[in-house]
């Protein structure tokens, strides 16, 4: 069964401080690693990571993947209480009927602080 | 349209009652997926659609949860005779393409809030 585990599983911070979010994955037929985040509505897309060692960055987000060790980090710089939010990772899964499917973790609840 | 949209945003029935789920998609995109989401977790992959094909309903719990999107565009995810058990928020997502990475790049409707008393 695809299983995807984040840790930690909440993370209080100030305003300023570097966070790092990890996300384990077990995907038959693995394609591609999502993050997400989450406020009141609908999870927004944050990144998609295909490549292992190849770092995708927006902002003051960036996220990369490790393939071999079934492994992805998102960092968040200098935080904001805008930050403040549930961060969903993703396995996608690309293969037989199953395509397109995505299997969720967790989440993670990130609190930051004025 | 501008994002996916999901209709009622909360719902409250009685056991027993049977309730229908309303999700419009991105307009343009092929795919449509179905996911739970219980309370302090992340959603859970129910069944998801190309175009007007359901091409997996491996996620739908039991027969009670069925799913359709006859016209290739919006899609109705409907429970029969509800249960408490079936309180959670239902999300709909919509992908460009059925296949490749586009397929797995997956935009979130605001959900459905299901209360069942």
């Amino acid at each position: 069964e695809d299983k995807v585990v984040q840790s930690p599983l909440s993370l209080v911070v100030h305003e300023g401080d570097t966070v790092t979010l990890n996300c384990s994955y077990e995907v038959t037929n693995f394609r591609s690693l999502l993050w997400y985040k989450q406020e009141k509505k609908a999870p927004t897309f944050l990144f998609m990571l295909t490549s292992s060692g190849i770092e995708k960055k927006s902002g003051r987000l960036s996220s990369i993947l490790d393939k071999k060790e079934l492994f992805s980090i998102l960092n968040i710089t200098a935080t904001q209480t805008g930050d403040s939010a549930v961060y969903l990772c993703a396995g996608g899964n690309a293969g037989g009927t199953s395509y397109g499917k995505l299997t969720f973790g967790q989440g993670t609840i990130l609190t930051v602080h004025p | 349209g501008a994002g996916v949209s999901q209709s009622p945003r909360y719902k409250v029935t009685k056991r027993g009652q049977d309730v229908a789920l309303r999700c419009d998609p991105i307009s343009g995109h092929v795919s449509l997926y179905w996911y739970r989401q219980a309370l302090g977790q992340g959603p859970e992959f129910l069944t998801y659609f190309n175009y007007e094909a359901q091409q997996d309903k491996s996620g739908l719990p039991n027969d009670r949860f069925s799913a359709e999107r006859p016209e290739g565009s919006i899609s109705t995810l409907t429970i029969q005779r509800t249960e408490q058990r079936d309180s959670a928020m239902y999300r709909c997502a919509s992908s460009l393409a059925a296949y490749g990475l586009a397929a797995l790049e997956q935009y979130f409707g605001p959900g459905t809030r299901l209360t069942v008393t």
